[in-house]
């Protein structure tokens, strides 16, 4: 099984500021990474697929970048509705073995 | 609007069935690969189990593997999960989502619904 681990586990950010979340994998995932958005009581929401790419409405503050086992999830300027709990997963591979970081949670400085 | 919506949780005795059931709408049921996903309290996402087009492939987590049955009904637009032998380490949310194809022809979930608790508790 393909563990991700995730850095910090909690990350305390004012408004405004640029917040860097890290994501390790156990072995090279390619780019086969993607990046989710969860608040309480709510649905994830995909923000980063292909470890680069934005999906959907996704605003141009958040970007993803790296390859093979070490990527990040960059939010340049925070705002309020951003403070969340932030998943990264591999896609890696077949048959499915998803799996998925411990989180990384967000937190108003 | 894809829209996905989970129901049948509740609380269920240690050892006991139950059977998860997700909604879809908004767009092709039959075209997108399916999976259930949950979050245990206070834990992160675990992938559960995942489902071909047409049903006829299935996968699943090897926390879950034996006890579980997942399928779907696509003249429904329906996605179910059969739970068995159910323990107290499976309470979490439950949640269903869209399986998409990137570049690489390997999935990521880009609709997810908003999830169903099962509490198994006595």
């Amino acid at each position: 099984e393909i563990v991700m681990t995730q850095s910090p586990a909690t990350l305390s950010v004012s408004p405004g500021e640029r917040a860097t979340l890290s994501c390790r994998a156990s072995q090279s995932v390619g780019t086969n990474l993607a990046w989710y958005q969860h608040k309480p009581g709510q649905a994830p929401r995909l923000l980063i697929f292909g470890a680069s790419t934005r999906a959907t409405g996704i605003p141009a503050r958040f970007s993803g970048s790296g390859s093979g086992t070490d990527f990040t999830l960059t939010i340049s300027s925070l705002q309020s509705e951003d403070f969340a709990v932030y998943y990264c997963q591999q896609y890696y591979n077949w048959p499915p073995r998803y799996t998925f970081g411990q989180g990384t949670k967000l937190d108003i400085k | 609007e894809v829209q996905l919506v989970e129901s049948g949780g509740g609380l269920v005795q240690p050892g006991g069935s139950l059977r998860l059931s997700c909604a879809a709408s908004g767009f092709t049921f039959s075209n997108f690969r399916m999976s259930w996903v949950r979050q245990a309290p206070g834990k992160g996402l675990e992938w559960v189990a995942n489902i071909k087009q047409d049903g006829s492939e299935e996968w699943y987590a090897g926390s879950v593997k034996g006890r579980v049955t997942i399928s779907r009904d696509n003249a429904e637009n329906s996605l179910y999960l059969q739970m068995n032998s159910l323990r107290a380490e499976d309470t979490a949310v439950y949640y269903c989502a869209r399986d998409f194809p990137d570049i690489s022809g390997w999935y990521y979930f880009d609709q997810w619904g908003q999830g169903t608790l099962l509490t198994v508790s006595s």
